[in-house]
């Protein structure tokens, strides 16, 4: 949807680096979501926030971190207590969590 | 919290053939169930979704169907083409306060030429 922008859409993390990843939207959805999916895997979630200043843990937090400043904005930052980041993360938002999910074209994160 | 499983992981059919895959859900209070549909290295997409005051609703070749009682609901794609292959999510959801969508762990559907 030309409505969810991630960004890059390829990112290389060095050893011990923090890298951050860019979700963006113009829907105007009050909810947002990331996703981490893993080769022939599927979706399992990161982070979610149903309201600006407002977040809550997913399955699979650790090692992540995320912040909700503005209703548009979720960017998401891979620690460097993520030891296994390599994978395709995607980003998502809904008005509320029983409406249609809007994803993202994704960002693939590989380490260096 | 819910529980969704989703079954098989993969599946194989020749064009034209019809294609199910199926759904279980473990909280009765859910009451929205979307579907989406992954191509390789893309977004997942919405293809169609129910809600649970409804038994069946059909989209062209795709339909879904919900049986509240047994809390499972199947996608039903008919003539499948080469283009329908592609990794398909099911969730389930329901209104307010902390709830989330739940997905489905993925089918893999393979349509041979």
């Amino acid at each position: 949807d030309g409505g969810i922008t991630q960004s890059p859409k390829y990112l290389f993390r060095k050893e011990g680096q923090n890298v951050t990843l860019s979700c963006e939207q113009n829907l105007n959805h009050d909810a947002m979501y990331w996703y981490r999916q893993d080769p022939g895997q599927g979706l399992r979630l990161i982070y979610y926030s149903q309201i600006v200043n407002d977040f809550q843990k997913g399955d699979i937090a650790e090692g992540y971190s995320v912040s909700r400043e503005k209703k548009e904005s979720f960017p998401l930052t891979v620690t460097s207590a993520q030891k296994n980041p390599t994978a395709f993360y995607l980003c998502a938002s809904s008005t509320t969590a029983n409406q249609p999910q809007h994803f993202g074209d994704g960002t693939r994160l590989s380490i260096l | 919290g819910e529980n969704v499983e989703q079954h098989p992981s993969t599946l194989s059919v020749q064009e034209g053939d019809s294609a199910v895959i199926k759904c279980t859900y473990s909280d009765s209070a859910s009451n929205y169930f979307p579907w989406y549909k992954q191509e390789l290295g893309k977004r997942p997409q919405l293809i169609i979704d129910i809600r649970s005051n409804v038994g069946e609703k059909k989209d062209q070749r795709i339909a879904v169907t919900l049986n509240k009682t047994a809390k499972h609901f199947s996608l039903h794609i008919t003539e499948t083409q080469p283009e329908d292959s592609a990794v398909y999510f099911c969730a389930a959801s329901r209104a307010g306060g902390s709830y989330i969508p739940t997905f489905g762990r993925g089918t893999s559907l393979i349509v041979h030429p």
